[in-house]
């Protein structure tokens, strides 16, 4: 079975700064996807970026992007210029192609984006 | 394109009463999942359909709980004579068919409480 492990339960960054969230999975499929999710106050969850396990290349999306070490099953998130709005819970999620389409999520970052 | 929608948002039964919850994927979708999230906790994959036919139900607790998603209507998640470990939110997410399938959008969630 698959694991999807998030070791930072909080973490703090100011408004404009520069913030990591870390993420590390195991499986031993060599076909996958990876997420990351974001859950603000409203509860609502909402995608952030998704990662092809075959691409070399790391996503990114405007100030959000990725750094995926496939050989370390590392997935990370970096939230660039932070925002206020950014303030929320941090998912990282995991899915095999080869089976149903289930996500696996870890047990989430709380980050809080200060002024 | 209206978003994944889930109704009620809240729901409050007392213990041995049924809750049903409703989900109403985007348009084009295909596909539908249930996760569940306890207090503090990540999401949990619950249970996969696709219209009429039950997918993957392997994160279904063995008793009390049910999903359907019928060739009309909602998909709905029902929960027979909830106890209090039942209080949860209850997320529904979709996907469309064919290659963007990986990708789930969540609905806003259904909190239930179970007094």
């Amino acid at each position: 079975a698959q694991t999807v492990t998030q070791s930072q339960p909080e973490m703090s960054v100011q408004e404009a700064e520069t913030v990591t969230l870390s993420c590390t999975y195991d499986t031993s499929e060599n076909n996958y996807y990876l997420f990351w999710y974001k859950q603000p106050p409203s509860r609502q969850m909402i995608l952030v970026i998704r990662q092809e396990a075959y691409k070399q290349q790391n996503a990114t999306e405007n100030r959000f992007s990725v750094n995926f070490q496939k050989a370390a099953k590392s997935f990370s998130l970096k939230i660039s210029d932070s925002q206020l709005g950014d303030t929320a819970m941090y998912f990282c999620a995991f899915m095999n192609t080869g089976t149903a389409s289930k996500l696996t999520f870890g047990t989430g970052t709380r980050l809080q984006v200060t002024l | 394109n209206a978003g994944v929608m889930q109704n009620p948002r809240h729901l409050v039964r007392r213990r041995g009463q049924e809750a049903r919850l409703r989900c109403s994927p985007m348009k084009g979708h295909s596909h539908v999942y249930w996760y569940r999230q306890l207090p503090e906790e990540g999401l949990k994959f619950m249970v996969y359909l696709q219209k009429e036919n039950i997918i993957d139900e392997s994160g279904m607790p063995k008793e009390r709980f049910s999903a359907e998603f019928p060739k009309e209507g909602p998909s709905i998640l029902r929960i027979q004579q909830v106890v209090r470990g039942d209080s949860a939110a209850y997320f529904c997410a979709s996907s469309p068919p064919g290659t963007q399938q990986e990708t789930q959008y969540f609905g806003p969630g259904t909190r239930l409480l179970v007094l």
